[in-house]
Formats: structure tokens, C-alpha cells, sequence
């Protein structure tokens, strides 16, 4: 299985402050996903890349952005948390057609 | 377009089988995955099929038919820990992202 980590796990924070999700795998895979899940719902793909210098935006229309500049590091940043980004933030990556694994998950909440 | 069908909820007697199905309507064909995810933990591979038939891996096996755009995930001797959300998903080509149903809840009972 791939190692792949993300920080922080849980997050508090107010409305209006700009976050940053960090999300890292140290299996040198190209292909790295973003997905957003709220609580006992299914999973919406926000971003994605495949590869450095690549981004792509998902199916689900979101406010926040996505850098990668390092193969193996695909933070998401939030530039202004509201209320309505309160979910969990599933990071994964994988190269093969038949594999696709995903990190611990960031539950943040915006009050 | 894309489609993919799940049963919503199923409960299940411990020591049982279930078998979880998922139907899949999709532009292209690349794969199917099974994932495990209980509440509040990121999902876990359970399986993946390309070709027709029965892929078995312990007390966990999955079947696909391309034809039919049908596939299950059958469960034996079920345990407590089996509770969980099964999410069923396809890659409709070369290596783009997976494209996920909205999971079937099973709860395993005594």
C-alpha cells in the first residue's frame, strides 16, 4: 500500500481565514486526487493532478485551489473558510489503473 | 454520462453472507473498485476487477460483469467489524479518476 499523510487530521477555525490541507506520499506517485465527503455521503472529486506543474478541477465546484510544485506534496488552500467547507477532505493517489489509495482524511470545521 | 447504483442500507446477521451489489453505466470501462470505509476513517481498498468473473481475498470476494455492467461484493462469515459504508467505483478509462456510487451502509447484527 502507499504511505500517504495529511495534516492536520482535524482543524477548527473561523470564518474568513485562509487554510491550507497538506497532503504528502512518498511512493513517487505522478497521479494525486483531492475529494470532499460530508458525513455519510458520497465522495465529490474537487481536484486533481498527473504530475507536476499539472492541476485539474473535479466534478464538484469548489472554492478552493491546488498547487504541484513537488511530485510528491499536493496541498489544497481555502483562501476564505466559510461555514458551507465544513467536511472531511480525502487526499489519494495512485499511478497503476487498479490502484488508488487514499490518506487519513482532514475533518475540518469553519464556525 | 455517468451512473453507478448502490443499495442505500442492508443489515446482515452475524456469521452470515451478504452480497452488496452495484450497477454501473458509464462512457468507457477501465475497472471497478470496492472500498471499505467505516464512519469517520478515509476508505480501504478492498478490490479491483477489469475482466469478467469472481475475484476471490479471504472472507471478501468480488464479481463483475462488463456485459451487464454489474457487479457485487459478497461478504461470509460476517463479523461486527464489517459494519461499515461499502463504496463501489469506476475508472471509465486509461487511468482517470475514479468515479464513486454513494456507498451502501451495512450493519451487522447479532
Amino acid at each position: 500500500e502507499a504511505d500517504i499523510y495529511q495534516t492536520p487530521r482535524y482543524l477548527v477555525i473561523g470564518t474568513g481565514k485562509k487554510i491550507t490541507l497538506e497532503c504528502s506520499q512518498t511512493m513517487g506517485h505522478d497521479k494525486m486526487y483531492w475529494y470532499q465527503q460530508d458525513p455519510g455521503m458520497e465522495l465529490h472529486l474537487i481536484h486533481y493532478s498527473y504530475g507536476v506543474n499539472s492541476t485539474e478541477k473535479g466534478d464538484l465546484s469548489s472554492e478552493s485551489t491546488v498547487s504541484r510544485i513537488r511530485t510528491e506534496h499536493f496541498p489544497l488552500t481555502l483562501e476564505s473558510a466559510r461555514p458551507s467547507h465544513t467536511s472531511q477532505y480525502l487526499c489519494a493517489s495512485g499511478d497503476r489503473p487498479d490502484e488508488q489509495y487514499f490518506g487519513p482524511g482532514t475533518r475540518l470545521t469553519v464556525t | 454520462g455517468q451512473n453507478i447504483d448502490q443499495p442505500t442500507e442492508m443489515t446482515a446477521t452475524e456469521g452470515a453472507i451478504v452480497q452488496i451489489n452495484c450497477t454501473y453505466q458509464t462512457s468507457g470501462f477501465n475497472g471497478l473498485f470496492w472500498y471499505q470505509q467505516h464512519a469517520g476513517e478515509a476508505p480501504t481498498f478492498l478490490s479491483y476487477n477489469v475482466l469478467d468473473g469472481l475475484e476471490e481475498k479471504g472472507r471478501f470476494s468480488s464479481f463483475l460483469s462488463r456485459s451487464k455492467g454489474y457487479s457485487y461484493l459478497l461478504l461470509k462469515e460476517l463479523q461486527m467489524k464489517d459494519s461499515a459504508s461499502y463504496l463501489c467505483a469506476v475508472r471509465e478509462r486509461g487511468n482517470t479518476p475514479l468515479v464513486f456510487g454513494k456507498g451502501t451502509r451495512l450493519s451487522v447484527i447479532a
